[in-house]
């Protein structure tokens, strides 16, 4: 089973600066099959990334995926109030599928 | 619009079966390119996969809780049917069914989430 490690556990950032996001697996994650989730309270996830940086239907261009291997990286160019929440990452080049343990993105 | 509902109890006693039903529109489960899941999350934690089904009838489980589980579909009803059995107090957790799209290549399938229904919470207690 391959482990995700998400870091940092919480990131605190202001309106307008830079998110930066890192998932690192424990094995190599077969041909990016990577992708990045957002939840915010009292919500289902929502798909951000798959593919390792293929954008969902509706995401805005300013959250951006890469990496490769065992390191990914989620990017939020600039921050809008309604990315506060927390994201996960989430492997499927693999059975079973697994999750990291989240990065919560809060408002400094 | 693809969209998904979960239901079933919220209430299940220790040692007991959840039965829970994934209702969806949007999408046929008789066509291919289709994928119906189930996702947990235990309250403050992580999320947790648990199971898929397939247009074909193809079917995964998490290899931890394969003997616990039991995934079905109703084409006619639009329907997907999750079983766990021997419930314990750490099944607590909210429930996610989920539309899933995927690669298929080394002769399997490959999912991500796109669609999630929006949970339903079931406590595990006496």
């Amino acid at each position: 089973e391959i482990m995700l490690t998400q870091s940092p556990g919480t990131l605190s950032l202001s309106p307008g600066e830079r998110a930066t996001l890192s998932c690192g697996a424990s094995q190599i994650v077969r041909s990016n099959y990577l992708a990045w989730y957002q939840q915010k309270p009292g919500q289902a996830p929502r798909l951000l990334i798959y593919g390792g940086s293929i954008r969902a239907t509706g995401v805005p261009g300013r959250i951006s995926g890469s990496g490769s291997g065992t390191d990914f990286t989620l990017t939020i160019s600039r921050l809008e109030p309604e990315d506060f929440a927390v994201y996960y990452c989430q492997q499927y080049g693999s059975s079973p599928y697994t999750f990291g343990q989240g990065t919560k993105l809060e408002i400094k | 619009q693809i969209t998904l509902k979960e239901s079933g109890p919220t209430l299940v006693k220790p040692t007991q079966t959840l039965t829970l039903t994934c209702t969806f529109s949007g999408f046929s489960l008789d066509t291919r390119d289709v994928g119906v899941g189930w996702i947990r999350q235990p309250p403050g934690k992580a999320l947790e996969w648990l199971a898929m089904i397939y247009w074909d009838d193809q079917k995964r489980y998490r290899p931890s809780l394969e003997s616990r589980l039991t995934v079905t579909k109703d084409i006619s009803k639009n329907q997907v049917v999750l079983t766990m059995t021997n419930m314990d107090p750490v099944d607590t957790a909210t429930y996610y069914c989920v539309h899933s799209t995927y690669d298929f290549v080394w002769g399997s399938y490959w999912d991500w989430f796109d669609y999630w229904g929006p949970g339903t919470l079931v406590f595990v207690s006496s």
